[in-house]
């Protein structure tokens, strides 16, 4: 079945910076790629998605990036904010199997003022 | 937007009793619903997918006489967690999937504690 990888699982950065975190599939038939966030007790927030007939979408701050040969992709989120603290995961579609989302470990970004 | 409400939000029951928790979908038809349980600072692991309908399928190692999955109606879907011990709090949380949309709405999760 479809495996993700997500690194790193705690990410630190200070206010204004950039953070970047990474995942890598294994089903190269997966072809739906959505990132969530998550914060303490709630529910996982979609905040991006990507399908794989492109390789890059943009929403303001959030970006997101996809190498369907390499099967990676990554969240960039610029100008960070103390408000985005928080869980996020990546995920990817496990395809002919009932779309499963299949989710990474997660990372925990920490934005310090 | 699609909205799906799970209740009970939070629940403490005692061990060997059971649980019901239910996901409805108030604005789309959830031709599927996906059930995961997430333990503290651990990523969401799908338990279990049902279709309305059909007789749910269960991922590898989680007993389905344990977590008996309803998913009788487009709109309804519910996860029973029988006989529970202490080993099965957790978070539980439902996604719904409407056929044909790529979108997964989640339900909002219940806390599950058993003492």
């Amino acid at each position: 079945g479809e495996n993700v990888e997500q690194h790193p699982s705690t990410l630190s950065v200070q206010e204004g910076d950039s953070a970047v975190i990474k995942c890598t599939y294994s089903d190269s038939a997966s072809n739906y790629f959505p990132w969530y966030k998550q914060e303490l007790g709630k529910r996982p927030q979609l905040i991006i998605d990507i399908r794989s007939n492109v390789g890059e979408k943009k929403d303001q701050r959030i970006a997101v990036t996809l190498n369907k040969t390499a099967k990676h992709f990554s969240l960039h989120i610029t100008e960070t904010q103390p408000e985005d603290s928080a869980v996020y995961f990546c995920a990817a579609i496990l395809t002919g199997g009932g779309n499963k989302l299949t989710f990474g470990t997660g990372t925990q970004l920490k934005v310090e003022l | 937007g699609a909205v799906v409400s799970q209740h009970p939000s939070r629940v403490i029951c005692k061990s060997g009793t059971s649980v019901k928790i239910e996901c409805r979908s108030l604005d789309f038809q959830a031709t599927t619903m996906f059930w995961y349980r997430q333990f503290p600072k651990q990523s969401l692991m799908l338990m279990a997918t049902s279709n309305e309908g059909s007789k749910a399928t269960y991922e590898q190692g989680v007993e389905k006489d344990k977590f008996l999955i309803n998913h009788a109606s487009l709109t309804l879907s519910t996860l029973t967690v029988t006989s529970a011990h202490p080993e099965d709090s957790s978070f539980y949380i439902c996604s719904a999937r409407e056929k044909g949309i790529y979108g997964y709405t989640f339900g909002s999760g219940t806390r599950l504690t058993v003492v």
